[in-house]
Protein backbone atom coordinates (compact mmCIF):
# COMPACT_ATOMS: atom_id res chain seq x y z
CA UNK A 1 0.00 0.00 0.00
CA UNK A 2 1.90 3.01 -1.11
CA UNK A 3 1.91 6.05 0.68
CA UNK A 4 3.20 8.44 -1.66
CA UNK A 5 3.12 7.59 -5.39
CA UNK A 6 4.44 9.69 -8.29
CA UNK A 7 4.00 8.66 -12.09
CA UNK A 8 5.98 8.36 -14.43
CA UNK A 9 8.29 6.85 -12.54
CA UNK A 10 10.58 7.43 -16.24
CA UNK A 11 10.31 10.73 -18.71
CA UNK A 12 12.05 10.93 -21.55
CA UNK A 13 10.96 13.90 -23.54
CA UNK A 14 12.72 16.20 -26.17
CA UNK A 15 13.94 19.90 -25.16
CA UNK A 16 11.14 22.67 -25.95
CA UNK A 17 8.03 20.01 -25.00
CA UNK A 18 6.23 20.38 -21.63
CA UNK A 19 5.49 17.36 -19.50
CA UNK A 20 4.11 16.56 -15.99
CA UNK A 21 4.87 14.45 -13.10
CA UNK A 22 1.63 14.00 -10.28
CA UNK A 23 2.37 12.77 -6.94
CA UNK A 24 -0.44 11.48 -4.60
CA UNK A 25 -0.06 10.18 -0.72
CA UNK A 26 -2.72 8.19 0.94
CA UNK A 27 -1.23 9.38 4.82
CA UNK A 28 -3.16 11.90 5.58
CA UNK A 29 -0.61 14.35 5.48
CA UNK A 30 -0.74 18.28 5.35
CA UNK A 31 2.26 19.58 3.78
CA UNK A 32 3.40 18.01 0.72
CA UNK A 33 6.92 18.67 -1.16
CA UNK A 34 9.00 18.88 -4.34
CA UNK A 35 12.54 18.25 -4.43
CA UNK A 36 15.14 18.39 -7.51
CA UNK A 37 18.19 15.46 -6.77
CA UNK A 38 20.91 16.20 -9.44
CA UNK A 39 23.41 13.64 -11.31
CA UNK A 40 26.01 14.16 -7.89
CA UNK A 41 23.04 13.37 -5.57
CA UNK A 42 22.15 16.66 -4.63
CA UNK A 43 18.67 17.21 -3.10
CA UNK A 44 17.21 20.40 -3.52
CA UNK A 45 13.70 21.83 -2.54
CA UNK A 46 11.81 23.78 -4.87
CA UNK A 47 8.45 23.94 -3.57
CA UNK A 48 6.21 23.23 -0.49
CA UNK A 49 2.11 23.26 -0.19
CA UNK A 50 0.63 23.34 2.66
CA UNK A 51 -3.50 22.21 2.51
CA UNK A 52 -3.05 23.46 -0.89
CA UNK A 53 -1.11 26.74 0.16
CA UNK A 54 2.30 27.49 -1.27
CA UNK A 55 4.46 28.17 1.42
CA UNK A 56 7.92 27.42 -0.24
CA UNK A 57 9.31 28.48 -3.68
CA UNK A 58 12.70 28.18 -4.00
CA UNK A 59 14.57 30.06 -6.62
CA UNK A 60 13.08 27.95 -9.34
CA UNK A 61 12.60 29.30 -12.95
CA UNK A 62 9.23 30.22 -13.52
CA UNK A 63 8.87 27.18 -16.15
CA UNK A 64 8.48 24.98 -13.41
CA UNK A 65 4.47 25.29 -11.64
CA UNK A 66 2.96 23.49 -9.12
CA UNK A 67 -0.62 22.42 -8.30
CA UNK A 68 -1.84 21.17 -5.45
CA UNK A 69 -5.79 20.61 -6.49
CA UNK A 70 -6.55 19.17 -2.93
CA UNK A 71 -3.96 18.25 0.00
CA UNK A 72 -3.66 14.40 -0.93
CA UNK A 73 -1.93 15.66 -4.97
CA UNK A 74 0.75 17.77 -5.34
CA UNK A 75 1.59 18.32 -9.41
CA UNK A 76 4.42 19.56 -11.10
CA UNK A 77 4.31 21.31 -14.86
CA UNK A 78 7.60 21.51 -16.51
CA UNK A 79 7.38 23.92 -19.55
CA UNK A 80 9.75 24.19 -22.71
CA UNK A 81 11.79 21.54 -21.14
CA UNK A 82 15.59 22.31 -21.16
CA UNK A 83 18.73 19.96 -20.86
CA UNK A 84 19.64 21.15 -17.63
CA UNK A 85 16.14 19.87 -16.27
CA UNK A 86 17.47 16.35 -16.36
CA UNK A 87 17.20 15.34 -12.96
CA UNK A 88 15.44 12.70 -10.32
CA UNK A 89 12.47 14.80 -8.96
CA UNK A 90 11.01 13.54 -5.74
CA UNK A 91 7.79 14.51 -4.21
CA UNK A 92 7.06 13.90 -0.57
CA UNK A 93 5.13 14.55 2.36
CA UNK A 94 4.93 15.17 6.21
CA UNK A 95 1.91 15.65 8.97
CA UNK A 96 2.73 19.28 9.49
CA UNK A 97 4.49 22.18 8.53
CA UNK A 98 7.88 22.82 9.80
CA UNK A 99 11.24 20.59 10.63
CA UNK A 100 10.29 18.64 13.12
CA UNK A 101 8.40 16.26 11.20
CA UNK A 102 9.37 13.31 9.07
CA UNK A 103 9.08 13.59 5.43
CA UNK A 104 8.06 10.62 3.31
CA UNK A 105 9.26 10.25 -0.09
CA UNK A 106 8.14 8.91 -2.97
CA UNK A 107 10.25 6.76 -5.40
CA UNK A 108 10.87 9.23 -7.69
CA UNK A 109 10.32 10.47 -11.42
CA UNK A 110 13.73 10.38 -13.32
CA UNK A 111 13.44 13.10 -15.73
CA UNK A 112 15.67 12.59 -18.67
CA UNK A 113 15.47 15.74 -21.72
CA UNK A 114 16.96 14.99 -24.98
CA UNK B 1 20.43 30.19 7.09
CA UNK B 2 20.84 26.22 7.13
CA UNK B 3 23.87 24.56 6.20
CA UNK B 4 25.06 20.49 6.25
CA UNK B 5 28.49 19.27 5.30
CA UNK B 6 29.02 15.44 5.32
CA UNK B 7 32.45 14.74 5.27
CA UNK B 8 33.39 11.53 2.89
CA UNK B 9 31.40 11.45 -0.47
CA UNK B 10 32.28 7.34 0.04
CA UNK B 11 32.86 5.58 2.81
CA UNK B 12 33.94 1.81 2.50
CA UNK B 13 34.03 -0.82 5.56
CA UNK B 14 33.94 -4.32 5.72
CA UNK B 15 30.82 -6.36 6.58
CA UNK B 16 30.83 -6.46 10.37
CA UNK B 17 33.07 -3.35 11.07
CA UNK B 18 32.16 -0.24 12.38
CA UNK B 19 29.93 2.63 10.42
CA UNK B 20 30.95 5.96 10.74
CA UNK B 21 29.05 8.56 8.46
CA UNK B 22 30.07 12.29 9.90
CA UNK B 23 27.98 15.44 9.40
CA UNK B 24 28.65 18.71 10.64
CA UNK B 25 26.00 21.33 10.58
CA UNK B 26 26.04 25.32 11.18
CA UNK B 27 22.90 27.16 12.21
CA UNK B 28 22.32 30.24 13.91
CA UNK B 29 19.49 28.72 16.07
CA UNK B 30 19.07 25.04 17.78
CA UNK B 31 18.84 22.84 14.78
CA UNK B 32 16.43 19.95 14.30
CA UNK B 33 18.97 17.07 12.82
CA UNK B 34 17.79 14.54 10.70
CA UNK B 35 19.46 11.02 8.68
CA UNK B 36 17.58 9.95 5.95
CA UNK B 37 18.68 6.62 3.96
CA UNK B 38 18.32 6.26 -0.12
CA UNK B 39 18.42 2.83 -1.05
CA UNK B 40 19.37 2.38 -5.43
CA UNK B 41 16.02 3.83 -7.06
CA UNK B 42 14.42 4.72 -4.24
CA UNK B 43 13.32 7.97 -2.39
CA UNK B 44 14.39 8.43 0.95
CA UNK B 45 13.35 7.51 3.96
CA UNK B 46 13.76 8.18 7.12
CA UNK B 47 16.81 6.90 9.45
CA UNK B 48 16.28 8.68 12.35
CA UNK B 49 15.61 12.38 14.17
CA UNK B 50 16.76 15.05 16.56
CA UNK B 51 14.13 17.53 18.00
CA UNK B 52 14.79 18.06 21.73
CA UNK B 53 15.89 16.34 24.58
CA UNK B 54 18.30 13.27 25.24
CA UNK B 55 21.25 13.72 22.40
CA UNK B 56 21.87 10.04 21.40
CA UNK B 57 19.26 9.33 19.02
CA UNK B 58 18.66 5.46 18.31
CA UNK B 59 16.95 4.79 14.34
CA UNK B 60 16.05 1.90 12.28
CA UNK B 61 18.32 -0.68 11.54
CA UNK B 62 20.97 -0.42 13.97
CA UNK B 63 22.04 3.06 13.59
CA UNK B 64 22.35 6.03 15.98
CA UNK B 65 23.33 9.50 15.65
CA UNK B 66 24.93 11.73 18.55
CA UNK B 67 24.02 15.30 18.79
CA UNK B 68 27.30 17.51 19.69
CA UNK B 69 26.31 21.21 20.39
CA UNK B 70 29.99 22.33 21.01
CA UNK B 71 31.11 20.01 17.75
CA UNK B 72 28.02 21.59 15.91
CA UNK B 73 28.27 17.27 14.34
CA UNK B 74 25.71 14.53 14.00
CA UNK B 75 27.69 11.90 13.39
CA UNK B 76 25.53 8.44 12.39
CA UNK B 77 26.81 5.01 13.98
CA UNK B 78 26.22 1.53 13.66
CA UNK B 79 28.58 -1.04 15.43
CA UNK B 80 28.45 -3.47 12.68
CA UNK B 81 27.91 -2.93 9.33
CA UNK B 82 25.63 -5.54 7.19
CA UNK B 83 25.61 -6.26 3.24
CA UNK B 84 21.95 -4.49 3.40
CA UNK B 85 23.54 -1.29 5.02
CA UNK B 86 25.34 -0.18 1.12
CA UNK B 87 23.12 2.70 0.37
CA UNK B 88 23.28 6.73 0.51
CA UNK B 89 23.14 8.47 3.09
CA UNK B 90 22.06 11.99 3.83
CA UNK B 91 22.34 13.93 7.08
CA UNK B 92 19.47 16.76 7.22
CA UNK B 93 19.15 20.51 9.04
CA UNK B 94 16.08 22.08 9.63
CA UNK B 95 15.44 25.46 10.84
CA UNK B 96 11.32 26.81 10.77
CA UNK B 97 9.84 25.37 7.70
CA UNK B 98 12.39 23.83 5.38
CA UNK B 99 14.95 21.13 5.55
CA UNK B 100 18.50 21.39 3.90
CA UNK B 101 20.22 18.52 2.53
CA UNK B 102 23.94 17.30 2.79
CA UNK B 103 25.25 16.50 -0.32
CA UNK B 104 25.31 12.72 0.74
CA UNK B 105 27.66 9.68 1.47
CA UNK B 106 27.83 6.66 -0.18
CA UNK B 107 28.33 3.85 1.94
CA UNK B 108 30.12 0.56 0.41
CA UNK B 109 30.14 -2.47 2.36
CA UNK B 110 32.93 -5.16 1.60
CA UNK B 111 32.04 -8.93 1.74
Amino acid sequence: DTAVSQTPKYLVTQMGNDKSIKCEQNLGHDTMYWYKQDSKKFLKIMFSYNNKELIINETVPNRFSPKSPDKAHLNLHINSLELGDSAVYFCASSIGVGTPYEQYFGPGTRLTVT
Amino acid sequence: AQSVTQLGSHVSVSEGALVLLRCNYSSSVPPYLFWYVQYPNQGLQLLLKYTTGATLVKGINGFEAEFKKSETSFHLTKPSAHMSDAAEYFCASGGYQKVTFGTGTKLQVIP
